[in-house]
């Protein structure tokens, strides 16, 4: 079974620019989280997105916004890049509901978003 | 009322000597408390997990144990291998329906296993 994926691998962006992330969940897999693992300031949750809907947000400003897609893949989106947005970005995936199986999330292995 | 307080941020241990990695949180709401490993460049993984109606909980040669009263969880690698030289965090969320489960994490703690 295919696990979370995430494109691109890196990412360059210069000061002002917009950077688009994707994340692919597992199969069956319905809610989809980002997060941003900034050096020195640990693994910070960013958005939740559960059957196409923003359900949750970090604190981060509105400049990260994000969608899903009819097939559970999400976009990240960092708008008017800042060069503190220079971070591993996580997308994570799990089933939606309650008890062990909805509580467990996986990881892909990120998007190395470097803003100069 | 969010925080995980994690520590040491880094350790040191010997090959087959114990790894103790410590945490704390704030929000008795929290229900569900994983680990993660996470190596150089990849995303992290999820190790073990408890909830707070269990004491201990052992998989391997990786232990939690969880103290509700004193709002504290800890890991415990016995019997330490040069394989787990990682990052280790732990996590807390609440239930789907408070929060959606989002992961609220410590800060992680580097451990280095020396042969």
């Amino acid at each position: 079974e295919a696990g979370v994926t995430q494109s691109p691998t890196h990412l360059i962006k210069t000061r002002g620019q917009q950077a688009t992330l994707r994340c692919s969940p597992i199969s069956g897999h319905t809610s989809v989280y980002w997060y941003q693992q900034a050096l020195g300031l640990g693994l910070q949750f960013l958005l939740w997105y559960d059957e196409g809907e923003e359900r949750n947000r970090g604190n981060f400003p509105p400049r990260f916004s994000g969608r899903q897609f009819p097939n559970y893949s999400s976009e990240l989106n960092v708008n008017a890049l800042e060069l503190e947005d220079s971070a591993l970005y996580l997308c994570a995936s799990n089933l939606e509901g309650t008890g062990w199986i909805a509580d467990t999330q996986y990881f892909g292995p990120g998007t190395r978003l470097t803003v100069l | 009322q969010q925080q995980v307080k994690q520590s040491p941020q880094s350790l040191i241990v010997q090959k087959g000597g114990i790894s103790i990695i410590n945490c704390a949180y704030e929000n008795t709401a929290f229900d569900y408390f994983p680990w993660y490993q996470q190596f150089p460049g990849k995303g992290p993984a999820l190790l073990i997990a408890i909830r707070p109606d269990v004491s201990e909980k052992k998989e391997g040669r990786f232990t939690i144990s969880f103290n509700k009263s004193a709002k504290q969880f800890s890991l415990h690698i016995m019997d330490s291998q040069p394989g787990d030289s990682a990052t280790y965090f732990c996590a807390a969320s609440m239930s789907y329906e408070a929060a959606g489960n989002k992961l609220t994490f410590g800060g992680g703690t580097r451990v280095l296993v020396k042969p």
